[in-house]
């Protein structure tokens, strides 16, 4: 079955800078990659979404890029803002009724 | 905010009781998931309904047991569970189990077991 790594586990970085967190994974058929952001004692919500046939998306400051032949994709965040600091957790899905895998997660911090 | 809801949002259970945790949703769709969220691990998949069958069950111990009466509303029963258990289930929707879909997640309960 499908397994995403994901990494850092944390990460810290001041105001204004960019994250960028990484994902991969393991079946070569996965053809959608979401990322989830989860604040502080909330649930998991959505922020942005690639399919195997783009490279790379971009929603305002957000940005993930996908290489299908090395099988990982990254999300970019520019200009980050205290209230970027979550959880991020990236999954892979395949194709038919295969759920859902998730990363165990990054824990992002922005230091203002 | 309301559009998948979960009760209780926290439980503290002995592992001789017996509870029921609620998820319902008001999104129109037709699956409906139980994870379990666990500290420095990732979103563990539990069940998966669709149209109120079940399609996925991930070797989920037996003391957790599911029930999906309608599209709106999932279940999970708990009885005898262990300390190891204890963690954040989140519920979640989406329109079909298949497709390439969001799934939105409810605010999920926090359980303790003792």
């Amino acid at each position: 079955g499908e397994n995403v790594e994901q990494h850092p586990s944390t990460l810290s970085v001041q105001e204004g800078d960019s994250a960028v967190i990484k994902c991969t994974y393991s079946d070569s058929a996965s053809n959608y990659f979401p990322w989830y952001k989860q604040e502080l004692g909330k649930r998991p919500q959505l922020i942005i979404d690639i399919r195997s046939n783009v490279g790379e998306k971009k929603d305002q400051r957000i940005a993930v890029t996908l290489n299908k032949t090395a099988k990982h994709f990254s999300l970019h965040i520019t200009e980050t803002q205290p209230e970027d600091s979550a959880v991020y957790f990236c999954a892979a899905k395949g194709s038919g009724n295969t759920p859902l895998v998730f990363g165990k997660g990054t824990r992002l911090s922005v230091i203002a | 905010e309301t559009g998948v809801t979960q009760t209780p949002r926290h439980l503290v259970m002995g592992m001789t009781n017996k509870k029921s945790l609620k998820c319902e949703q008001h999104l129109g769709h037709n699956a409906m998931y139980w994870y379990k969220q666990s500290a420095k691990k990732p979103l563990e998949l539990m069940f998966v309904y669709s149209l109120e069958e079940r399609v996925e069950n991930n070797s989920v111990p037996s003391r957790f047991s599911p029930e999906c009466p309608n599209s709106s509303h999932l279940f999970l029963h708990l009885h005898t569970l262990q300390p190891e258990d204890s963690a954040l289930y989140l519920c979640a929707s989406s329109q079909n189990p298949g497709a390439q879909e969001t799934q939105y997640f409810g605010p999920g309960t926090r359980l303790l077991v003792l």
